[in-house]
């Protein structure tokens, strides 16, 4: 089945700590992303990619980091530069031109300890 | 700034009621308008999209209208069942890669 993964579904992180939130797609879709959700808030966009070796900063990007060597895989690393990093992660994708649907994953949500 | 809003958090209706979910907007440019739903713990589903040319669009029990006049947009949901539970989000978007999103209501099917 086509789809968005992204894993650990869980993460604990210590202060001080880099880590990295998995995302991967099997739709052969062009543009992926990553958005941020806290209590309360809508989602709100870190970083998109609309193309293999290119992506964008969204409108949080600081403390972020993400790369795009692959078409199916965009990982976000989540640095020790982000001062408030405790929140759930979503990861989705669409077609490059056409269409505004975007297909999400299930979402990470990460925690520091 | 740019924003998208809506004006109840919490919805609740009865099984088998309609149910209205509306959301303001504030960008007069975007191109076009989302709506999804988030059951607890999981990724966003998208439900219908309009366009900014559309006033009315119709899905399977699920309409949208769009009042580009007042800048408004609203979600119905007919004969709302408990499988519909969970938190609505509109979104509205220009050119297809920074969709904002609203904070969501979350709605309540009581059975």
């Amino acid at each position: 089945d086509g789809g968005i993964t992204q894993s650990p579904k869980y993460l604990f992180r210590k202060e001080g700590q880099n880590v990295t939130l998995s995302c991967e797609q099997n739709l052969n879709h062009d543009a992926m992303y990553w958005y941020r959700q806290d209590p309360g808030q809508g989602l709100r966009l870190i970083y998109y990619s609309q193309i293999v070796n290119d992506f964008q900063k969204g409108d949080i990007a600081e403390g972020y980091s993400v790369s795009r060597e692959k078409k199916e895989s965009f990982p976000l690393t989540v640095t020790s530069a982000q001062k408030n990093p405790t929140a759930f992660y979503l990861c989705a994708s669409s077609y490059r031109e056409g269409g505004t649907e975007a297909f999400f994953g299930q979402g990470t949500r990460l925690t520091v300890v | 700034g740019e924003s998208v809003g809506l004006h109840l958090p919490t919805l609740s209706v009865q099984e088998g009621d309609n149910s209205i979910i509306n959301c303001a907007y504030s960008n007069s440019a975007s191109d076009y308008f989302i709506w999804y739903k988030q059951e607890s713990g999981k990724g966003p589903q998208f439900i219908i999209d309009i366009r900014s040319n559309m006033d009315k669009r119709q899905g399977q029990r699920v309409t949208v209208l769009l009042n580009k006049t007042v800048k408004h947009l609203s979600l119905q949901i007919a004969a709302t069942q408990p499988g519909d539970s969970a938190v609505y989000f509109c979104a509205e978007g220009t050119g297809g890669f920074k969709t904002i999103f609203g904070a969501g209501t979350r709605l309540f099917v009581k059975a």
